[in-house]
């Protein structure tokens, strides 16, 4: 594996489900983020795990819930969604510290909330 | 509201010429600029970044980076059907990687 995985890459779920999105890093990086992509809106920033520290975009409802048990493993947790959630959830990482902060993204998962 | 703002197009360029692509941003603080393509369907991928003002250029692609006037562009040399996508401006104020990204503009490359 290299890059970036994330798994599932695509998810159907209702309302009242609970599931979580994984995604693996294979580069080295020190920095792992949630990023959600909606129709014709910009990239935003869920959240960022740098060093263990978690940085989050406070507008993110507690229905999403994050947990990066290494510099190396990125999960997001998934409960009591809204449709509005639909949307392609985009992880990536980077390495902090080392000039540019290029982020290199996973191929995303897409997630249909009914 | 720190903002990045591009027009989504679709920008239609004939096959060979320029595309030239253009993004704002509000944040005066910001130091760093990226340039991401993303095909339909696919995951954004890094084209070039720029850090200091004025041109650079990496193969057919140049960036352009103006601070005093808080615009960066974009432009696409010899432009291929293979460059249809979206290109998504990204603008960071500090190395945490708390990138704002534009909403990306469209552009079609017609035979």
């Amino acid at each position: 594996e290299t890059g970036v995985t994330q798994t599932p890459r695509h998810l159907v779920m209702g309302m009242t489900n609970k599931k979580s999105l994984k995604c693996e890093q294979h580069l080295g990086h020190n920095a792992m983020y949630w990023y959600k992509q909606s129709a014709k809106k910009p990239l935003e920033l869920m959240f960022v795990y740098s060093l263990e520290e978690r940085v989050e975009n406070n507008s993110v409802p507690s229905r999403f819930s994050p947990e990066c048990p290494n510099s190396s493993h990125l999960f997001l947790h998934l409960h009591t969604l809204q449709p509005e959630d639909s949307a392609l959830y985009l992880c990536a990482s980077s390495q902090q510290g080392s000039g540019a902060n290029v982020l290199t993204f996973g191929a995303g998962s897409r997630l249909t909330v009914l | 509201q720190k903002e990045v703002e591009q027009n989504s197009g679709p920008l239609s360029v004939p096959e060979g010429a320029i595309a030239s692509l253009n993004c704002t941003y509000s944040d005066r603080g910001s130091q760093s600029f990226f340039w991401y393509r993303q095909y339909s369907g696919k995951s954004p991928e890094l084209i070039m970044f720029i850090y200091s003002n004025g041109d650079k250029e990496d193969g057919r692609f140049t960036a352009q980076l103006n601070k005093a006037s808080q615009y960066v562009s974009l432009l696409i040399r010899d432009s291929q059907p293979s460059d249809s996508a979206t290109y998504l401006c990204a603008v960071a104020g500090d190395s945490w990687g708390k990138l704002q990204f534009g909403a990306g503009t469209q552009v079609v490359v017609t035979p």
